[in-house]
């Protein structure tokens, strides 16, 4: 699905265990969109990225969410002491650094689901 | 924060025949794209417009962004069975912030 890579593609946490998604764009892009999907429901905005710096967090939840991408690896979504409300879909899409047509490039998402 | 509503939210269609579906905003956009979802996948970009008043066509898929910038709509003919699945719009404000979505659309279609 246009060589964005996520994995794992299906994760099973108990509740308060913590769960970490990973996200490798695609080649030569330096931006990256973490999304989320509740069944039945559209896509909301988590969190925009560049290498090393976070740009727009403004759909993060205020706890026991982060996110990095780091200088050198994929972009890392962390939640901590995970709910059973966490369970969705949660998707990563890249673009290329020089934006130009803004068109963003999803992978085909990972699946948490918390006992 | 920036709403997109898309109507229907649901549609069920006979194959061969013409889909209609579209998306509005409280928000100016600058770019609106739209992308179809199958099941257990991610979304797939179908087209992307970028200026008001713009109509884009991909195969048998047309789309128009609209002059108030608070709309598009995607039109879909001769349906096949493939076409089956969820229809999302997305708008953009800034050529460097993020994508919002719209409800969907879940198509249906039957031979």
């Amino acid at each position: 699905n246009a060589g964005v890579m996520q994995n794992p593609r299906h994760l099973v946490r108990r509740r308060g265990q913590e769960a970490r998604l990973r996200c490798s764009p695609m080649k030569g892009h330096s931006h990256v969109y973490w999304y989320r999907q509740l069944p039945e429901e559209g896509l909301k905005f988590m969190v925009y990225l560049q290498k090393e710096n976070i740009i727009d967090e403004s759909g993060m939840p205020k706890e026991r969410f982060s996110a990095e991408f780091p200088k050198e690896g994929p972009s890392i979504l962390r939640i901590q002491q995970v709910v059973r409300g966490d369970s969705a879909a949660y998707f990563c899409a890249s673009s290329p650094p020089s934006y130009g047509t803004g068109e963003l490039f999803f992978g085909e998402g990972s699946r948490l689901t918390v006992l | 924060g920036q709403q997109l509503n898309q109507s229907p939210q649901s549609m069920f269609i006979q194959e061969g025949e013409d889909v209609s579906m579209n998306c509005t905003s409280s928000s100016i956009f600058n770019t609106w794209l739209w992308y179809k979802q199958d099941p257990g996948e991610g979304p797939v970009l179908l087209i992307a417009l970028y200026k008001a008043g713009e109509l884009t066509s991909n195969g048998r898929l047309t789309a128009q962004f609209g002059i108030t910038r608070k709309d598009s709509f995607l039109n879909i003919s001769a349906s096949i069975p493939s076409d089956v699945g969820i229809y999302f719009c997305a708008g953009r404000t800034g050529t460097a912030s993020k994508l919002t979505f719209g409800t969907g659309t879940r198509l249906q279609v039957t031979l």
